[in-house]
């Protein structure tokens, strides 16, 4: 079975752009997860999205967005790029929303670095 | 909010030695905890979870612990190997200000060595 697949893995951007990264989950997974992991600063929950709706975000400005498609798999969008978004950014898929305790299941991420 | 805190943040035992992860959580409606490890290069992989209802939980040389009185749960880690080397997160799903998530410790880099 093919775990989380994220694309690209790796993306180099400068101040101001826009960025879209990928996210294919598990077959038979419907919730799909985000997250950025900072240098020193853990990971930190970016996003959850279910049936195509999004559920959950965490404590990020707005300019972090994202959807999920008809096939769950999900893409992020940041725009307005800063240097303090340089990042791991690691996409997770769930059976089922957070409410049913499912495991997460994480894909090896998206490097994204600003210049 | 949900606060996860994981202690110690580095941690180096020589192989075949006991490990010992320790982390607290603020929210008590918190009611999964799983534990996930990261190499290098690699995303977090899940290597046991613990539910509520269930005090302890044992997987080989992998155990986990959860004390929801004091609100506390611990990874140990028995007979390590120089492959156990790599970033340890626990998490709890707990809430935060829009719903529920899964909130993560800040990790423990366990050194293993031969």
């Amino acid at each position: 079975e093919a775990g989380v697949t994220q694309s690209p893995t790796h993306l180099i951007k400068t101040r101001g752009q826009q960025a879209t990264l990928r996210c294919s989950p598990i077959s038979g997974h419907t919730s799909v997860y985000w997250y950025q992991q900072a240098l020193g600063l853990g990971l930190q929950f970016l996003l959850w999205y279910d049936e195509g709706e999004e559920r959950n975000r965490g404590n990020f400005p707005p300019r972090f967005s994202g959807r999920q498609f008809p096939n769950y798999s999900s893409e992020l969008n940041v725009n307005a790029l800063e240097l303090e978004d340089s990042a791991l950014y690691l996409c997770a898929s769930s059976l089922e929303g957070v409410w049913s305790n499912q495991p997460q299941h994480f894909g090896d991420g998206t490097r994204l670095s600003i210049l | 909010g949900e606060n996860v805190e994981q202690h110690p943040s580095t941690l180096s035992v020589q192989e075949g030695d006991s490990a010992v992860i320790k982390c607290t959580y603020s929210d008590s409606a918190s009611n999964y905890f799983p534990w996930y490890k990261q190499e290098l290069g690699k995303g977090p992989q899940l290597i046991i979870d613990i539910r509520s209802n269930v005090g302890e939980k044992k997987d080989q040389r992998i155990a986990v612990t959860l004390n929801k009185t004091a609100k506390h749960f611990s990874l140990h880690i028995t007979e390590t190997q120089p492959e156990d080397s790599a970033v340890y997160f626990c998490a709890a799903l707990g809430a935060n200000q829009a719903g529920t998530a899964l909130i993560f410790g800040k990790g423990t880099t366990l050194s293993v060595s031969s």
